[in-house]
């Protein structure tokens, strides 16, 4: 299957810090990413979609100026938590579709940003 | 809407079967079922597309049934490697539709 990466996988950071986790698609192109987070014990709730050259697509109650998604080209879409505060502190994960014509429908995730915000 | 998975947990010895149950109350166009080991990311077991169809392999299959908006994964002669969380993704479209997950079925197997 497709292989999607995540960088960093663990980052400790204090409060009031910026944080910046780049999520890249290594064999295959995608027009569109998902950003989504997940709390200890509890299921994946998406944030945000990543759009390759236009802007992300919040959910409700997502703050866009907090987590700013920036998808620069078709295989890397980041997303930078500004001014980090302990509540923050979560497991990030992103996932990705092939975008090319045949693709199929499976999306894949990458391996994961464990954020600890101190 | 979040679909509803049952169980929420099951304890299994080795070599029993499971069934884990993912419904939804709108229509779905395809359901995606994931297995998530502690600490880490989730990992694709399969994806069952409306139009109604099963898939397998090895001993884990999965069906859906479209006119109930409902998906199962089998898990037969499960083996320790089994444990983990399940959880169902679904989508109510084809394209690039984000996922929306159930709260998960928390799946032990035991010796």
């Amino acid at each position: 299957g497709a292989v999607v990466s995540q960088h960093p996988s663990r980052v400790i950071c204090k409060s009031g810090t910026s944080v910046k986790i780049e999520c890249r698609s290594l064999d295959f192109q995608a027009t569109t990413m998902f950003w989504y987070r997940q709390f200890p014990k509890q299921s994946l709730m998406l944030m945000a979609t990543s759009n390759e050259g236009s802007k992300a697509t919040y959910e409700q109650g997502v703050e866009k100026d907090k987590f700013l998604i920036n998808h620069a080209s078709l295989t890397l879409s980041t997303l930078t938590v500004t001014s980090a505060h302990p509540e923050d502190s979560s497991f990030y994960i992103c996932s990705a579709r092939e975008t090319a014509s045949g693709g199929d429908e499976t999306q894949y995730f990458g391996p994961g940003t464990r954020l600890l915000v101190l | 809407q979040q679909p509803v998975q049952s169980p929420q947990a099951v304890i299994l010895r080795e070599g029993e079967d499971a069934v884990i149950n993912c419904s939804s109350s709108k229509a779905l166009y395809s359901v995606h079922w994931y297995r998530q080991k502690h600490g880490e990311a989730p990992v694709f077991l399969m994806i069952l597309l409306k139009g109604g169809e099963q898939k397998g392999h090895d001993k884990i299959s999965a069906s859906f049934n479209e006119k109930k908006q409902q998906s199962s994964l089998y898990l037969t002669a499960s083996q320790l490697s089994y444990s983990g969380t399940y959880f169902c993704g679904t989508a109510r479209s084809s394209g690039n539709t984000p996922l929306v997950f159930g709260k998960g079925t928390r799946l032990s197997v035991i010796a």
